[in-house]
């Protein structure tokens, strides 16, 4: 059974913080990594696919990173904001399916 | 823009009732997928289905079935209800297996089994 962490399981931080969280995944059978925001009574919505060792991507104040050799993800948030305040769910893409890690979930206090 | 949408956002069942959860896409996905939240857990694959009237297990099958008649639609059905079943459920669909397009998951049905 392919396992997939995440941690914190909470954060609460205040209004203009940066904040990080962490993804580990298998580092066998890698295909890809992807990022979802999943904000109270809405739909999980992706936020990155990665796929390359050393891969970074960006939208606008959150940003990830990728190491595949040692199976982690790394996600920023620079100046939290409360819009911010979400469930943050990595997935493991493996070729067939996806595994989801439990999430971290974010408050962000003004 | 995609869609997903699910049939009941809350729906409260009784043990032993048949139940039905129905999940249609208008995206033309081929794949679509039926997963269980539960706390401190993730999302966790119950069924999936790559194509029309077909479907594959996922890592916990045990006590629900699916149907899929048509591209579009994607039915979990909980034959005889019971209290663990009591979850969120989430159904979600990607285009095709394989690739590294991301899932789109509907809203969600909160599920109470009493």
């Amino acid at each position: 059974i392919l396992n997939v962490e995440q941690s914190p399981q909470s954060l609460h931080v205040q209004e203009g913080d940066s904040t990080n969280f962490t993804c580990s995944f298998p580092s066998s059978n890698f295909y890809a990594l992807h990022w979802y925001r999943w904000e109270t009574a809405k739909s999980p919505e992706a936020l990155f696919v990665m796929t390359l060792n050393g891969d970074e991507k960006k939208k606008g104040r959150i940003s990830a990173t990728l190491n595949t050799k040692e199976g982690y993800s790394y996600l920023y948030i620079k100046g939290s904001q409360p819009e911010d305040s979400a469930t943050y769910l990595c997935a493991f893409n493996y070729g067939q399916n996806f595994v989801f890690g439990p999430g971290t979930r974010l408050s962000v206090l003004p | 823009d995609v869609k997903v949408t699910q049939s009941s956002r809350y729906l409260v069942k009784r043990t032993g009732e048949k139940v039905f959860l129905e999940c249609v896409q208008d995206m033309d996905h081929e794949n679509m997928f039926w997963y269980r939240q539960d706390p401190g857990l993730g999302l966790r694959l119950i069924y999936f289905s790559y194509d029309v009237k077909m479907k594959e297990k996922g890592d916990i099958p045990e006590g629900y079935s699916v149907s899929r008649e048509k591209k579009e639609r994607f039915s979990l059905i909980l034959e005889s209800a019971s209290t663990n079943q009591t979850s969120m459920y989430l159904c979600a669909s990607s285009f095709r297996q394989g690739s590294l397009d991301e899932q789109f998951f509907g809203p969600g049905t909160r599920l109470t089994v009493l």
